[in-house]
């Protein structure tokens, strides 16, 4: 069975650093474009950044360009989103969810999400 | 960016009616388009892909259609878990969502 458990959320300060953990289980992780997608409050979805399955892929949207990372450890079966420099329109519930195998598809697992509020 | 938008915004039916949720996209995304559910506290759940695909599990009272930049989703007969929001999402250019179409008991 397909799992994606988010982690790390909470409140920070506004310029401060955060790291999301997705612990995936029941598939392999480096088999699938992964994504963290986001929605803050009244807002629509917004999907953030993927990696796919080699690693070699990695994309970013406008938004967060330079300030977020995201990066997976295989032995630990675990997709993170380092995020810095946070600002107070990055306040949101973080999701992680799977995409396709070999190219961008529909999401078809997504974890609870976790909250992340930035404030002073 | 390829812009989704939702209609309505918000739709008041009673169980057992049918309804009808629209999504339109800026420019044409093919038939890379789907269709999630949310409810309060919960993931975004998957009901459709390419259009018109249910996904495993997905009762069949649910349905998809259109193509290029207008599509929609419909629920045939209503029941009480069906009351949610739901999302459209292009994946043809990288992905983007629709604003959400909240379904409420009317």
């Amino acid at each position: 069975q397909v799992k994606l458990v988010e982690s790390g959320g909470g409140m920070v300060s506004p310029g401060g650093s955060l790291r999301l953990s997705c612990a995936a289980s029941g598939f392999t992780l480096t088999d699938y474009y992964m994504s963290w997608i986001r929605q803050a409050p009244g807002k629509r979805l917004e999907w953030i950044s993927y990696i796919n399955g080699t690693g070699k892929s990695i994309y970013y949207a406008d938004s967060v360009k330079g300030r977020f990372t995201i990066s997976r450890d295989t032995v630990k079966k675990s997709l993170y989103l380092q995020m810095n420099s946070l600002r107070s329109d990055d306040t949101a519930v973080y999701f992680c969810a799977r995409g396709g195998m070999t190219k961008l598809d529909w999401f078809d697992s997504w974890g609870q999400g976790t909250l992340v509020t930035v404030s002073p | 960016e390829i812009v989704m938008t939702q209609s309505p915004a918000t739709l008041s039916l009673s169980p057992g009616e049918r309804a009808t949720l629209s999504c339109r996209a800026s420019q044409s995304v093919g038939s890379n388009l789907a269709w999630y559910q949310r409810k309060p506290g919960q993931a975004p759940r998957l009901l459709i892909y390419d259009t018109s695909t249910r996904a495993a599990g997905i009762p069949a009272r649910f349905s998809g259609s259109g193509s290029g930049t207008e599509f929609t989703l419909t629920i045939s007969s209503l029941q009480s878990e069906d009351f949610a929001v739901y999302y459209c999402q292009q994946y043809n250019y990288y992905y983007t969502f629709g604003q959400g179409t909240k379904l409420e008991i009317k």
